[in-house]
């Protein structure tokens, strides 16, 4: 079945630990997103990438990096750096040029 | 800068009502597109409909159906004969053209929660 795989689906993390989270897609799509959601807010563009090995800067980079080495696969990682970690992240991935952004199911992180 | 608008909170009906959910927006393109998602209790946000600037007609599509008016920047969203298995967040997001390449770089409103009781 074709889709977007976010692992893990919950993640637990000490202050001041790098942690990364992984996302695939099997759509063939060109574009993928990572965006950020916060209890009772919407979602906040942190990192997107159009092409392999290039990605941009989204409304919220700050402590995070991403890396785009395969189509497939747009990992991002919430540094140290980070303040306020805690939040359900998204991951998603479009065509360039037609349809809409599909989304995979998230993981919530929780720093402790 | 673009941003989209949900006024409604919250929305609470009774099963079998209708209910609108709607979603104003500022843009400074002229090509831009919309879009609604539906996020269930699991997380997952599940796409729904895209529309872009220059089609303005109406759609449906079985109990579900949108009001895309350039005048008033609104893209409304109705249920006809709300159920149970609605009850979810509803976003509205926005994205603007830049080429034709920014499907998925988009910027969302605050989110409605719709609960429908049985």
């Amino acid at each position: 079945d074709g889709g977007i795989t976010q692992s893990p689906k919950y993640l637990f993390r000490k202050e001041g630990q790098n942690v990364t989270l992984s996302c695939e897609q099997n759509l063939n799509h060109d574009a993928m997103y990572w965006y950020r959601q916060d209890p009772g807010q919407g979602l906040r563009l942190i990192y997107y990438s159009q092409i392999v090995n290039d990605f941009q800067k989204g409304d919220i980079a700050e402590g995070y990096s991403v890396s785009r080495e395969k189509k497939e696969s747009f990992p991002l990682t919430v540094t140290s750096a980070q303040k306020n970690p805690t939040a359900f992240y998204l991951c998603a991935s479009s065509f360039r040029d037609r349809g809409g952004a599909f989304f995979g199911q998230g993981t919530r992180l929780t720093v402790v | 800068a673009q941003k989209v608008t949900q006024a409604q909170t919250e929305i609470s009906v009774v099963e079998k009502e209708d209910v609108t959910l709607d979603c104003v927006y500022e843009t400074r393109d002229t090509t831009y597109y919309l879009f609604w998602y539906k996020q269930p209790p699991s997380g997952e946000l599940v796409f729904l409909i895209r529309r872009n600037s220059f089609d303005e007609q109406n759609e449906i599509s079985g109990r579900y159906s949108w009001n895309f008016q350039k005048s008033t920047s609104s893209f409304n969203f109705t249920i006809t004969a709300s159920q149970v298995v609605d009850s979810a967040v509803y976003f509205c997001a926005l994205s603007e053209d830049a080429g034709g390449t920014s499907y998925g770089k988009l910027t969302f409103g605050q989110g409605t929660i719709l609960t429908v009781h049985p």
